[in-house]
């Protein structure tokens, strides 16, 4: 089975810090990916990563950056947390190709308050 | 603007009942569709997937149909089970040849089954 890790379930932040939400996958997957969950807005795509060191942005990139060192490994950072940052924030894996590769496996997700 | 929208927030069943979740999509040239279940304090997990070649697709209790012509589809669940009340997202891959392994997630439609 695939498994998609991230590194921590429950986060709480003070506004200003950086963070650092850090994910892993073991199935070799080509893609990785950075989505936040919110009540009424679905999963919105923050960026991913189709290569390592490679990155595109999505739809809400604005106060996040990401990190691909390595293909298992892909890190969001929020540069400077803020409140309306607080959400649920989910990684994902799939393969590349098409419909090969459509299928996303998520993380259990972490739930980030920023306060 | 949404790609992939999901008009019902929210849908209350009776156990045993037909449960129907609706997705409707704005490009004709999307031709793979898929459904995420998610739990609370869970990362989403894959449930059925329908290409366009198709007009339906089985997989247990669980029917996804697709009306092309009316760019919607819409899965089935049947019968209704209390451990199926959960949010449920339809999703696309924007198409052949375009961006590399994203998907566009509709807002998602909490289901309740009660007893």
């Amino acid at each position: 089975d695939v498994k998609v890790t991230q590194s921590s379930r429950y986060l709480v932040k003070r506004t200003g810090e950086k963070v650092f939400l850090e994910c892993v996958q073991d199935m070799d997957h080509e893609n990785m990916f950075w989505y936040r969950q919110d009540p009424g807005l679905g999963l919105r795509l923050i960026y991913f990563s189709y290569d390592v060191k490679m990155k595109e942005k999505g739809d809400i990139p604005e106060g996040y950056s990401v990190s691909r060192e390595k293909k298992e490994r892909f890190s969001l950072i929020l540069e400077s947390a803020s409140t309306n940052q607080t959400s649920m924030y989910l990684c994902a894996s799939s393969l590349s190709g098409y419909f090969r590769g459509t299928e996303a496996f998520f993380g259990q997700g972490t739930r980030l308050t920023v306060v | 603007d949404q790609q992939v929208k999901q008009n019902s927030p929210s849908l209350s069943v009776q156990e045993g009942r037909i449960s129907i979740l609706n997705c409707d999509y704005t490009n004709s040239m999307f031709d793979y569709f898929l459904w995420y279940k998610k739990y609370p304090a869970e990362g989403p997990t894959f449930l059925i997937s329908i290409s366009s070649i198709k007009d339906k697709n089985e997989d247990g209790r669980f029917t996804v149909f697709l009306n092309k012509s009316a760019k919607h589809l819409s899965l089935h669940i049947v019968p209704s089970q209390p451990g199926d009340s959960a949010v449920y997202f339809c999703a696309t891959p924007p198409g052949r040849g375009s961006t590399l392994g994203r998907l566009y997630f509709g807002r998602g439609t909490q289901l309740t089954v009660w007893p």
